[in-house]
């Protein structure tokens, strides 16, 4: 079983809609969970931490963290074209930081 | 505060060479962990610094080495270079080392290495 999972999309999701990225894990002391997003040929930029069960709204985006069934979340509201990247979902593991795959977000205009 | 830094920014080298990239941790961290990122892997990981001693390795063979210096700058050193080491090298840092603290990542723009 990989780490961290994430579906690698690509997701098409239309201008002005809810993109929904999920993300999986398998370490269940994993307390810390980090959502960053990454444009081509760019570093990787945080947009998103988590560390309680719920949700945690900053702007249009919203993490959702739910440590009883490993799964952790983002939701972007209003999505516009700047949007489409790649997010990475990473959890805080033991001793070291794991990152998922990424999933590739595209936004329709 | 200044951001992570990375250089050089752009490497083109050949097999068997060797080469080292260097990383500056934004002002006050003291933990750098590198990472390499090829399309087909993702991020995978290299090592962690914190305070001038290797915490963690990833799965890389031993021609990946790096250290880290007393003002928590960071080289990594790649030798006997393979075409397959061809990836974008992306350090980051952060304040406490990675583990169950709560600290965040903040990554360099990366070092891109074509290797011919």
């Amino acid at each position: 079983q990989k780490e961290v999972e994430q579906n690698s999309g690509p997701l098409s999701v239309p201008e002005g809609a809810i993109a929904s990225l999920n993300c999986t894990y398998s370490d269940r002391g994993s307390q810390s969970f980090f959502w960053y997003r990454q444009y081509s040929g760019k570093s990787p930029e945080l947009i998103m931490f988590i560390y309680s069960n719920g949700d945690k709204e900053d702007g249009r985006f919203t993490a959702q963290l739910n440590k009883a069934s490993q799964y952790v979340s983002l939701l972007i509201r209003d999505s516009q074209p700047s949007d489409s990247a790649t997010y990475l979902c990473a959890v805080n593991g033991r001793d070291k930081i794991i990152f998922g795959k990424g999933t590739r977000l595209h936004i329709l205009p | 505060k200044a951001g992570v830094t990375q250089t050089p920014r752009y490497l083109i080298k050949t097999r068997g060479q060797q080469v080292t990239l260097s990383c500056s941790p934004i002002s006050g961290h003291r933990s750098v962990s590198w990472y390499q990122q090829t399309p087909g892997q993702g991020l995978q990981f290299l090592f962690e610094y914190f305070s001038e001693t290797q915490r963690n390795k990833g799965n890389f063979p031993g021609r990946f080495s790096g250290r880290q210096f007393s003002n928590s700058r960071s080289e990594m050193n790649v030798s006997t270079l393979e075409l397959g080491d061809s990836a974008l090298y992306l350090c980051a840092s952060s304040s406490l080392p990675s583990g169950r603290s709560q600290e965040t990542q903040y990554f360099g723009p990366g070092t891109r290495l074509l290797v011919l």
